[in-house]
């Protein structure tokens, strides 16, 4: 299986921020790599795919880049709505697999 | 509106068996993936499995393989998660989702449904 990992596993930011979560893979692949926000007590929300690709209704404050084994999240201006926890998934090769999360809060 | 419904709460003993549902409107079932992904209690996402309904091609987790039957209805535009004996260690919320490559991620998800294994 592929194994993923990111950094940092937390973080405390405040509104206006820009923060950016990396996640790095246990073995190379294309842009086969998502990113899912999720609010707590609700389901995940596709952020990213193919690495850099916005979903239709994803603000433009979300970017996405990377190749190989380390890809970034990034959120250029945080608002309210982003405190929440961000999940990368590879979807190279099944099992497909998730990392273990970075959790954003509040200052 | 593309939409997916899972079925409701349940609460089962060890050793009893269950099946979920997923119920999906909006699209034609039989064109896109439907994933199943389980988040036990405090933790994180665990992909789970994956069905492509037109002909029930299906891939496992390895880490689950034998422990879960994923399946789906094209008649009744429905996906199952099946267990035939729960254990304690299977309480989770479990998410369906929609994935229209496979590979480009899960853009629609239900709503969840809540296992509870305990005797």
């Amino acid at each position: 299986d592929i194994q993923m990992t990111q950094s940092p596993s937390s973080l405390s930011a405040s509104v206006g921020d820009s923060v950016t979560i990396t996640c790095r893979a246990s073995q190379t692949f294309n842009d086969y790599l998502n990113w899912y926000q999720q609010r707590p007590g609700k389901a995940p929300k596709l952020l990213i795919y193919a690495a850099s690709s916005l979903p239709s209704g994803v603000p433009s404050r979300f970017s996405g880049s990377g190749s190989g084994t380390e890809f970034t999240l990034t959120i250029s201006s945080l608002q309210p709505d982003d405190f929440a926890t961000y999940y990368c998934e590879q979807a190279y090769i099944h099992p497909f697999t998730f990392g273990p999360g970075t959790k954003v809060d509040f200052k | 509106e593309v939409q997916l419904v899972q079925s409701g709460a349940e609460v089962k003993k060890p050793g009893e068996s269950l099946k979920i549902s997923c119920k999906v409107s909006g699209y034609r079932f039989s064109a896109f993936w439907i994933a199943w992904v389980r988040q036990m209690p405090g933790k994180g996402l665990e992909w789970m499995g994956i069905v492509y309904p037109d002909d029930s091609d299906t891939r496992y987790s390895p880490s689950l393989q034998g422990q879960v039957t994923i399946s789906a209805d094209k008649s009744r535009s429905t996906a199952y998660l099946q267990w035939s004996s729960l254990k304690a260690s299977d309480t989770a919320i479990y998410y369906c989702a929609r994935s229209p490559s496979g590979f480009y991620g899960m853009d629609v998800w239900g709503q969840g449904t809540t296992v509870t294994v305990s005797s």
